[in-house]
């Protein structure tokens, strides 16, 4: 079975700070790993994903995740943030056919100016 | 284009009542999941679709919720003899094919409230 923890459930940052949100799975099998971001009030949108290659990811709005196989990690991390990068961030893995995700249970980033 | 999208955005019902939800993915995606948010918690997946059957239905929490969707279009989610814990936001997604490759794209959701 595939599992997600998600290690804070809410992290505070000041702007212009550099984040880490720190995301940890469990899988029997190869995963495919994912960030999705969920501003207030809307729907859930993809920052990035890892597949396969370089475990280094770049996705949107100035994020980035290392995915390391031997810690079965995939922390998020931002050099520096901004206030509009308040939102809840969920990590998600994938490793069936099926292409369903299972969600860890998301981290609350409040950035405060 | 246009997204998915979902309806009613918001459903309030009174505890044994059935619902029906409603999820229009978006044109020629083939797969269609259903995801649920609890207050304070992740998305539990639900239920998949590929084109009009449904390969894995392991997620649906009690044989009160089924779904059906038609051909590789609309998907209704039904919940009957609703109870309080059924409270919570339901998120359908759609992709292009049932793979992890295949970027989801996520509906803005339907928040039921059991009264």
């Amino acid at each position: 079975a595939q599992s997600v923890t998600q290690l804070d459930s809410q992290v505070p940052v000041f702007e212009e700070a550099p984040v880490e949100l720190r995301c940890n799975y469990s899988s029997s099998v190869s995963v495919y790993l994912f960030w999705y971001v969920q501003y207030p009030n809307q729907g859930l949108q993809l920052l990035l994903k890892y597949l396969s290659g370089s475990t280094l990811v770049k996705g949107i709005n100035g994020f980035e995740a290392e995915f390391n196989k031997s810690q079965t990690s995939f922390h998020l991390r931002k050099p520096s943030v901004h206030i509009s990068d308040t939102a809840e961030y969920f990590c998600a893995v994938s490793g069936g056919n099926t292409g369903k995700l299972i969600f860890g249970q998301g981290t609350t980033l409040q950035v405060k100016p | 284009g246009a997204g998915v999208s979902q309806s009613p955005s918001n459903k309030v019902t009174e505890k044994g009542k059935d619902v029906e939800l409603r999820c229009d993915p978006i044109s020629g995606h083939t797969a269609l999941y259903w995801y649920r948010q609890r207050l304070g918690q992740g998305l539990e997946f639900l239920i998949y679709f590929q084109g009009n059957s449904a390969p894995d239905k392991s997620g649906l929490p009690s044989d009160r919720f089924s779904a059906e969707r038609t051909g590789e279009s609309v998907s209704t989610l039904t919940i009957q003899r609703t109870q309080q814990e059924d409270s919570a936001v339901y998120l359908c997604a759609s992709s292009l094919g049932g793979q992890a490759t295949y970027e989801q794209y996520f509906g803005p959701g339907t928040r039921l409230t059991v009264t």
